[in-house]
């Protein structure tokens, strides 16, 4: 099982800050297969980035995602009040999915 | 609008059991792989199960193996999660994902707590 440890685990920013997030793998993943969520209290994950970089439709273009092998980063160029939420990375490269136990971006 | 509607959640005893439903609309049902993902209180997601689009393939997660079934109605486009033998390690919200590689719509979920 792949095992995706993300970084830090709460990192505090004011808006118009850039925000960047990493995961880091266990092993290699394939980038086709690693995805970033964007989850808001008592709200369901909403997909942001695809295939490491990709963004998902109607995400806007401050969210960018970078890397390959064992690290990506998640990047938010100029941090807006409805940002700040947790993000979770995940590999659907390899099974059993897995997910990283998520970074909470919170308002300094 | 694509739209995934979960229900079925609720308090249950240890050892008890729940079936979870899964409604899907605006979209062809039939046409893509289908996952429950949970997430227990103020916890990670954690993937349970998967369903291929006939439904002759399904997976699961160690955790949940031999007590929970997953299986779908492409007739009712909905899709179901059997859970049996419940432990209180399986109290989470329950979210309904659809599969287009990646995991791209995903319902509000349902709240499963298991507690005597």
């Amino acid at each position: 099982e792949i095992v995706l440890t993300q970084s830090p685990g709460t990192l505090s920013l004011s808006p118009g800050e850039r925000a960047t997030l990493s995961c880091r793998a266990s092993q290699s993943v394939s980038s086709s297969y690693l995805a970033w969520y964007q989850q808001k209290p008592g709200q369901a994950p909403r997909l942001l980035i695809y295939g490491a970089s990709s963004r998902a439709t109607g995400i806007p273009d401050r969210f960018s995602g970078s890397g390959s092998g064992t690290d990506f980063t998640l990047t938010i160029s100029r941090l807006e009040p409805e940002d700040f939420a947790v993000y979770s990375c995940q590999q659907y490269a390899n099974f059993p999915y897995t997910f990283g136990q998520g970074t909470k971006l919170e308002i300094k | 609008e694509v739209q995934l509607v979960e229900s079925g959640g609720g308090l249950v005893q240890p050892g008890g059991s729940l079936r979870l439903s899964c409604a899907a609309s605006g979209f062809t049902f039939s046409s893509h792989w289908m996952h429950w993902v949970r997430q227990g209180p103020g916890k990670g997601l954690v993937w349970v199960s998967r369903i291929n689009p006939d439904g002759s393939s399904t997976s699961y997660a160690d955790s949940v193996e031999g007590r929970f079934a997953i299986s779908r109605d492409n007739a009712k486009n909905t899709l179901y999660l059997q859970m049996n033998s419940l432990r209180a390690e399986d109290t989470a919200v329950y979210y309904c994902v659809r599969d287009t590689n990646p995991m791209d719509v995903w319902g509000k979920g349902t709240t499963v707590t298991v507690s005597s």
